[in-house]
């Protein structure tokens, strides 16, 4: 199925720095969304963004739902070796009675390492 | 709140067997539950979309019949893997949203543990 474009694939970085992810997608998403993923388990939800502009901050984390509606970015600061983990990006259509709604699309992923 | 859990967090059958894998909604109401499988170093594919109370919607080149879904009430949803084969050992992981609280906001989907199925 359809994929969002994530990126980087991967990062490898030094405890401390900061860290930044992008995804876009060809077509228009009415929600962003991002999550991680420790290894065995399900994603967690990070942030979630629901207007085109908005910015949003949770902790170290802030991510931005792009103007376009069809690209989001997610950065972290002073990152640390819990930090280490697969984010990925999420867009959602949410208009009711259509035959994707609630539906994620989902990009590839971004394996972060943290070196302490 | 918004939390989400599956049962078996793993499972290992012999090949030709059926395998259920149960998703409950543990503080809230979910009206919507989807159905997920993952590779290693993938991302997430998804299965089926299920309401609550109807037929399950599944996606193209998902065969219904070998993957059956019941969301029989607003808390449990069930996926039965059916005649399992080695192909089938994935990750599966479901989600559900509600209409209600933090998981009925703009349809977020919170996420269950995950269930990881070795097929023999």
């Amino acid at each position: 199925g359809q994929q969002l474009n994530q990126s980087p694939q991967s990062m490898f970085i030094q405890e401390g720095e900061d860290v930044s992810m992008n995804c876009t997608s060809s077509s228009i998403f009415n929600t962003w969304l991002w999550y991680k993923q420790d290894p065995g388990e399900g994603p967690v939800l990070l942030i979630a963004l629901y207007k085109a502009g908005e910015l949003t901050s949770n902790g170290r984390l802030t991510a931005q739902f792009g103007i376009t509606r069809k690209d989001s970015f997610l950065n972290i600061s002073a990152s640390i070796p819990s930090d280490v983990g697969i984010y990925f990006c999420a867009g959602q259509r949410s208009r009711a009675g259509g035959t994707s709604y609630g539906k994620l699309t989902f990009g590839q992923g971004t394996i972060l390492t943290v070196h302490p | 709140g918004a939390v989400v859990s599956q049962h078996p967090s793993w499972v290992i059958c012999k090949s030709g067997t059926s395998v259920k894998i149960e998703c409950r909604s543990l503080d809230f109401q979910a009206t919507t539950m989807f159905w997920y499988r993952q590779f290693p170093k993938q991302s997430l594919m998804l299965m089926a979309t299920s309401n609550e109370g109807s037929k399950a919607t599944y996606e193209q080149g998902v065969e219904k019949d070998k993957f059956l879904i019941n969301h029989a009430s607003l808390t449990l949803s069930t996926l039965t893997v059916t005649s399992a084969h080695p192909e089938d050992s994935s990750f599966y992981i479901c989600s559900a949203t509600g209409t209600s609280g933090r998981a009925g906001k703009g349809g977020t989907q919170y996420f269950g543990p995950g269930t990881r199925l070795l097929v023999l």
